[in-house]
């Protein structure tokens, strides 16, 4: 019964690569949001979605693409993989209203060798 | 634009002591705020948030944090540590019209028997 759930929880590929990474929510929101947390901890958003219309792109290179298919789920497609997109990459979801907690998923680790 | 601060990047205490943890934030209006705590290799959990009223808000796990407005500061406090509290902690605020948090660079909390 877990609420913010992503898979794989680990992932390592080639560079140049295209890979995935699910999300799924059973918390009933309306928003969900990919972050990114970087070597130093350092987490920043990408992208929040609100029942599967895409609200904020934080200058994220168009090598990321989310995609929402119903509002529950939001998974995030990254092609041609790079060292830098080496990193832990966290779904989260909310109410959806300004300033509402976000509810997290543990995190996918991807390492791009 | 909205800012926070975590000023100590690592912190240790022994198991006990009272801890607090520093967190400052620049924006124009009262934000939105929270403290998140994530464990090795696990996902961000919400300790507490500030909406509004009562300054002084309780957590989890025996937290609580004080929000004061003249010095820009939601300080995260709890009287006696335990061991199982190491952890990264991570402020963040949110704003009144958007939907994504901005996070601090988190304080590593270590703590000694």
């Amino acid at each position: 019964d877990t609420a913010v759930s992503q898979t794989p929880k680990y992932l390592v590929t080639q560079m140049g690569n295209d890979k995935s990474i699910k999300c799924e929510q059973n918390l009933g929101h309306d928003t969900m949001y990919w972050y990114k947390q970087d070597s130093k901890k350092f987490l920043k958003i990408m992208f929040s979605y609100n029942n599967k219309e895409l609200i904020i792109n934080e200058t994220v290179p168009n090598r990321f693409s989310p995609k929402s298919p119903d509002k529950a789920h939001l998974n995030l497609h990254i092609n041609s993989l790079e060292l830098g997109d080496s990193a832990v990459y966290f779904c989260a979801s909310s109410p959806g209203t300004a300033g509402t907690e976000a509810f997290f998923g543990q995190g996918t680790r991807l390492t791009v060798v | 634009a909205q800012s926070v601060t975590q000023p100590d990047i690592h912190i240790t205490v022994s198991e006990g002591a009272s801890l607090e943890l520093r967190c400052n934030y620049s924006y124009g209006a009262t934000p939105y705020l929270f403290w998140y705590v994530q464990s090795p290799g696990q996902g961000l959990q919400l300790l507490l948030k500030y909406f509004s009223g009562d300054t002084l808000v309780q957590g989890i796990k025996g937290f609580e944090a004080e929000f004061k407005r003249s010095q820009s500061s939601f300080n995260l406090r709890k009287p006696s540590v335990h061991w199982s509290d190491a952890a990264e902690y991570f402020c963040a605020v949110g704003t009144h019209n958007t939907d994504k948090l901005i996070f601090g660079t988190g304080t590593r909390l270590q703590v000694f028997p």
